[in-house]
């Protein structure tokens, strides 16, 4: 079986850019999160979505942050403009919430290593 | 207050012997989840084992086990037979809250590198 799939691998842009990250969920899951991890902070929750509706976006550090899910099997992150301390490796993972006797593990894509210049 | 901590930002085992990683969590939620993911040089971050709270036995996989206790809130990661390709970031990570209730989290750690030496 497929695992998530992330794309870009990697991305560097200039400051001021747009930036649109990529995410296939593994199939059959109905939730799907958004990591951004630093060395200064670690792994940090962006968003999450269940069953393509967002349900928890505490975590996007700003509007310049966006992000979308239009069908079970593909989501996107956006950013722009882009900024520099934007940098960091962005995680998508997903589970399947909600049925009892599941551990809900989350299972990571292989993530997008940004770097703005 | 910390929700996952971990308070040993590097250890070293020799090749072969076994390893403990440390985890405490902070919960007042009676049903909750914990995990241990490991993260290698390469980048990718690959889930290793799960301890539910209600689970009587502690949880293993392979060469993982998870030392579950409960009363202290530990859930600690041991290796045994220690591998270089054990060589990595290890992250303990939580899930607290009833999903639909509002306070679903999932909360990492800032986790604990490992070297195994040869």
């Amino acid at each position: 079986d497929a695992g998530v799939i992330q794309s870009p691998r990697h991305e560097v842009t200039e400051m001021g850019q747009e930036v649109t990250l990529r995410c296939k969920p593994i199939s059959g899951h109905n939730s799907l999160f958004w990591y951004r991890q630093t060395m200064m902070r670690g792994l940090e929750l962006l968003i999450y979505f269940n069953n393509n509706v967002p349900i928890d976006d505490s975590g996007m550090p700003e509007d310049r942050f966006s992000a979308k899910m239009p069908n079970a099997s593909f989501s996107t992150l956006k950013i722009q403009p882009s900024e520099p301390r934007d940098s960091a490796v962005y995680f998508c993972a997903s589970t399947f919430l909600g049925a009892r006797g599941r551990t809900d593990t989350q299972y990571f894509g292989p993530g997008t290593r940004l770097t703005v210049l | 207050a910390q929700k996952i901590t971990q308070t040993q930002p590097g250890m070293f085992v020799q090749e072969k012997e076994a390893v403990t990683l440390d985890c405490t969590y902070d919960t007042s939620d009676p049903s909750y989840g914990l995990f241990w993911y490991k993260q290698p040089s390469s980048g990718e971050m690959i889930f290793l084992i799960y301890q539910g709270s209600y689970d009587q036995q502690n949880a293993t996989e392979g060469r993982y086990s998870l030392n579950f206790q409960k009363a202290r809130k530990s859930a600690n990661l041991v290796i045994s037979a220690s591998q270089l390709g054990d060589s990595a970031m290890y992250f303990c990570a939580m899930r607290e809250g009833q999903f639909g209730s509002g306070t679903y989290k999932y909360i990492f750690g800032t986790g604990t590198r490992l070297k195994v030496l040869a």
